[in-house]
């Protein structure tokens, strides 16, 4: 199905462990984004990729690590998870960074750190 | 740096009435892009509408339409005639139209807030 879909939906995890997050989408949108949602704090940017090998921080990188080999993939791994990075993840992408161009958003990942 | 505020953290609305939520946000820019996003209990982030900086026109897009203040730097969202399924939590986003510079094309997010409808 054309969009843009995010794997697990779901996860749990221990303390320590790595875990990547999936994000595919099928537009050939340059731009994508990693936001996490948290209580109390809305959506944050972790990273985001200008285009395939182009990524950089956003306002909440710290214990995260992406990659974009392919225009259509942007995984989000967490090296060594900690509690704190208990969240929902949301991927994003679109067209171009400028102008009013609409953020597509995946389905969410709920991420649980024990 | 932008910042956004909604400061209502939940709001009730009777089915068929009008709520309207509010949001003020803080920048030295110019042009720049406003959203409202729409989350339902399925957690998908769905655009309900956008309004650009430049432009004087409120936004309206069906029963949903907005109050831009670009002077005050609020942007509140009007829904009429409310439904069961507008139920959920609603976000405002700042996007600066520079393409160029840190944190190209991100959205900047408020904190939501939760409208339930009753019945």
């Amino acid at each position: 199905d054309a969009g843009i879909t995010q794997s697990p939906r779901y996860k749990i995890t221990e303390t320590g462990r790595q875990v990547t997050l999936m994000c595919h989408q099928t537009w050939s949108h340059s731009y994508m984004f990693w936001y996490r949602q948290d209580l109390g704090h809305g959506l944050r940017l972790i990273y985001y990729s200008a285009a395939a090998d182009i990524t950089d921080k956003g306002e909440v990188p710290d214990g995260y690590v992406v990659s974009r080999s392919k225009t259509e993939n942007f995984p989000l791994t967490l090296e060594s998870a900690t509690r704190s990075q208990t969240s929902v993840y949301f991927c994003a992408s679109s067209e171009s960074a400028g102008g009013g161009r609409t953020q597509y958003f995946g389905p969410g990942t709920r991420l649980t750190v024990l | 740096a932008q910042t956004v505020t909604q400061s209502q953290p939940e709001m009730s609305v009777q089915e068929a009435e009008t709520v309207t939520l509010s949001c003020t946000y803080d920048t030295s820019e110019s042009d720049y892009y406003l959203f409202w996003y729409k989350q339902p209990p399925s957690r998908q982030m769905i655009l309900v509408i956008r309004q650009e900086a430049y432009k004087q026109q409120n936004a309206t897009e069906n029963r949903f339409s907005v109050n831009f203040q670009k002077a005050a730097k609020s942007f509140s969202l009007k829904i009429s005639d409310s439904q069961l399924g507008d139920a959920a939590m609603y976000f405002c986003a700042y996007r600066s139209a520079r393409n160029y510079g840190g944190s190209q094309g991100n959205l900047i997010f408020g904190k939501g807030t939760k409208l339930s409808v009753k019945p």
